[in-house]
């Protein structure tokens, strides 16, 4: 199968800084990525969607100023959280569908706490 | 399907026996659906997917059944190990596998030895 990684696997950070996370495909090229975002002992939520070379596309309620993503190249998505708040606070995971397989791949997430 | 809870149900069961595990979709219109296994920390695991043109598929120990009357969906899982311990999520689309998914609640696996 397909593998996708993020990059950090954890973060500490104040509150007020901004945090980057990177969600890379490894072994294929992915024109379009999940970002999605986790609370303790709840589901995944889609946060946004993210286009290779064009604006992401946000899911109602999602700040696309406080939540940055970037689209760079086929095979990284990276997610700026900016002046992070402590309910920033979460499991941030993205996944990338991959025709091959007839699958979605997920990355294994990035944990951020916000003091 | 979209999870609002607190608290994610629970199945507790023995090691050895089967499991059921029970999924509410919420939009008629989706056409495929999919079954993750999330361990503590980790990323979802894909398990076994199913269309709307079927009612049953079966993988290696997993059968996934689908309802669309009720728009219900199960996954059965066969003589049950400690291994498989963790959180189920359903999850479905409409439009096939490549786009973005909505998930369910997720249900919390305890498998007692």
């Amino acid at each position: 199968g397909a593998v996708v990684s993020q990059h950090p696997s954890w973060v500490i950070c104040k509150s007020g800084t901004s945090v980057k996370i990177e969600c890379r495909s490894l072994d294929f090229q992915a024109t379009t990525m999940f970002w999605y975002r986790q609370f303790p002992k709840q589901s995944l939520m889609l946060m946004a969607t993210s286009n290779e070379g064009s604006k992401a596309t946000y899911e109602q309620g999602v700040e696309k100023d406080k939540f940055l993503i970037n689209h760079a190249s086929l095979t990284l998505s990276t997610l700026t959280v900016t002046s992070a708040h402590p309910e920033d606070s979460s499991f941030y995971i993205c996944s990338a569908p991959v025709r091959l397989y007839n699958e979605q791949f997920f990355g294994p997430g990035t944990r951020l706490t916000v003091l | 399907g979209e999870s609002v809870g607190l608290h994610l149900p629970t199945l507790s069961v023995q090691e050895g026996d089967n499991s059921i595990i029970n999924c509410a979709y919420s939009n008629s219109a989706s056409d495929y659906f999919i079954w993750y296994k999330q361990e503590s920390g980790k990323g979802p695991q894909f398990i076994i997917d199913i269309r709307s043109n079927m009612d049953k598929r079966q993988g290696q120990r997993v059968t996934v059944l689908l309802n669309k009357t009720v728009k219900h969906l199960s996954l059965q899982i066969a003589a049950t190990q400690p291994g498989d311990s963790a959180v189920y999520f359903c999850a479905e689309n409409y439009g096939g596998s490549q786009g973005n998914l909505i998930f369910g609640k997720g249900t919390k696996l305890s498998v007692k030895p």
